[in-house]
């Protein structure tokens, strides 16, 4: 199994720039989530999807859109890149909900990132 | 420990020595806690997992202790390795497993001195 997967690994925009960021996972996971992170702080959840078809906001959703047409991708979609969205993005998935049964099903398993800098 | 503030924590040891990364967490009714580590340019991996009704958890090599009254986590590992080096993350959820995912800690940096 290849895991999580996330491209691009880095991304460079200017502001008002549009792009998708791309999250696949082949370990037939139901939940899939997007997080970002900043210096000095531990992640934020933008948003996440219990299934496919089916998606919510989390923490920090304003100016993303996320989709989940099939179990396997999870793409996170910036609008109009702003500077403040310069970060660090991860992809994570997991069987069930995190700690949802108790069970080793329950971990996130975390793709490698992508960096995004908007100018 | 977990501060706020951009920079993180940073616990330095001998290799071989054993370390204890602390966290606070903040909710009373979280339920679930995981530690993650992460190495320089990549994602979060997992390392260990304890429900609230447990205390103490052992892996290989690390050991996790809750406290719930103080609301307060740690990791132990023991016989520090230079692979051991990197941030580590506290993350809690909520009883059942709340759909909105793990709130994240900022962190503590684990420099592993030779």
């Amino acid at each position: 199994n290849a895991g999580v997967t996330q491209t691009p690994k880095f991304q460079v925009l200017k502001t008002g720039q549009s792009m998708t960021l791309q999250c696949a996972q082949d370990m037939n996971h139901e939940y899939m989530s997007w997080y970002r992170q900043d210096p000095g702080m531990g992640l934020r959840l933008i948003h996440y999807s219990v299934g496919a078809g089916i998606t919510d906001q989390g923490e920090v959703p304003n100016g993303y859109n996320v989709s989940r047409s099939t179990t396997e991708d999870f793409p996170l979609r910036l609008l109009s890149a702003a500077p403040s969205q310069t970060s660090v993005y991860f992809c994570a998935s997991s069987y069930s909900l995190p700690g949802g049964y108790g069970t080793s099903t329950d971990t996130q398993y975390f793709g490698p990132g992508t960096r995004l800098t908007v100018l | 420990g977990e501060s706020v503030g951009l920079h993180l924590p940073t616990l330095s040891v001998q290799e071989g020595d054993n370390s204890i990364i602390n966290c606070a967490y903040s909710n009373s009714a979280s339920d679930y806690f995981i530690w993650y580590k992460q190495e320089s340019g990549k994602g979060p991996q997992f390392i260990i997992d304890i429900r609230s009704n447990m205390d103490k958890r052992q892996g290989q090599r690390v050991t996790v202790l809750l406290n719930k009254t103080v609301k307060h986590l740690s990791l132990q590992i023991a016989a520090t390795q230079p692979g051991d080096s990197a941030v580590y993350f506290c993350a809690e959820n909520l009883s059942g497993g709340g759909a909105d995912g793990l709130t994240f800690g900022k962190g503590t940096h684990l420099i592993i001195q030779p």
